[in-house]
């Protein structure tokens, strides 16, 4: 089966950088995504890397490293609207590849 | 934002009782998904749907089933809760599985007492 490990809680204050780990054990992995969910609200989509590096959208960069089973997610220029957990989930061959399995989520706390 | 809407957004029921969830796109995505997600649990998959009438099970599917005959609609049901069913479901959806991005709905509360 599939599992994933990330922090439960991260606290970082405003302005600065900040990395959320993820390291992963899966069967034929195909991706890693990541999601952000403030509290009481839906999940959103912020980044998926199939292939190892770095992707970037604007403040928000994702790293994967398919041999080392780890990513991470960077956060820059952290603001007070970044307080939300973070999700990185996995796709795999499990199901053909349709559904996604999702870590237990990373608390971000941004601080003044 | 995508158009997905789920209800009812919060329902109490009691233990032993049928409840129906519904969720409606009308993005015409062809996969749905249920998930439930529970504090220290994260996100956990229910059942999917890849089509109408074309589903399958989750990590978390005992005491749940669901229905699709419509491409817009994906119901599921607690055919008779219990108390370990009490959870925030949200539904998601995707155009198809290579893209991986899914689209949450707005989160249904449920609570069995």
């Amino acid at each position: 089966g599939q599992s994933l490990e990330q922090p439960s809680e991260v606290t970082a204050v405003e302005g600065a950088i900040v990395q959320i780990n993820c390291t992963y054990q899966t069967s034929g992995f195909y991706g890693l995504s990541w999601y952000q969910q403030h509290d009481g609200g839906a999940p959103t989509f912020l980044s998926y890397n199939a292939l190892d590096g770095l992707e970037e959208t604007g403040r928000f960069s994702s790293f994967l490293s398919r041999s080392d089973s780890y990513g991470y997610l960077l956060l820059q220029e952290l603001q007070m609207k970044d307080s939300a957990s973070y999700f990185c989930a996995v796709r795999d061959r499990t199901g053909g590849g349709n559904k996604l399995t999702f870590g237990t989520g990373t608390q971000l706390k941004v601080e003044l | 934002d995508a158009g997905i809407t789920q209800s009812p957004r919060h329902k109490v029921t009691e233990t032993g009782t049928p409840v129906t969830l519904r969720c409606h796109q009308t993005e015409n995505h062809r996969y749905m998904y249920w998930y439930r997600q529970d504090p220290g649990h994260g996100l956990r998959l229910i059942h999917y749907s890849y089509g109408v009438k074309d589903t399958d099970k989750g990590e978390v599917s005992d005491g749940y089933s669901v229905s699709r005959s419509k491409t817009e609609d994906f119901l599921l049901t607690l055919e008779s809760a219990t108390s370990s069913q009490t959870s925030v479901y949200f539904c998601a959806i995707s155009r198809d599985s290579g893209t991986d991005t899914q689209y949450f709905g707005p989160g249904t509360r449920l609570t069995v007492l």
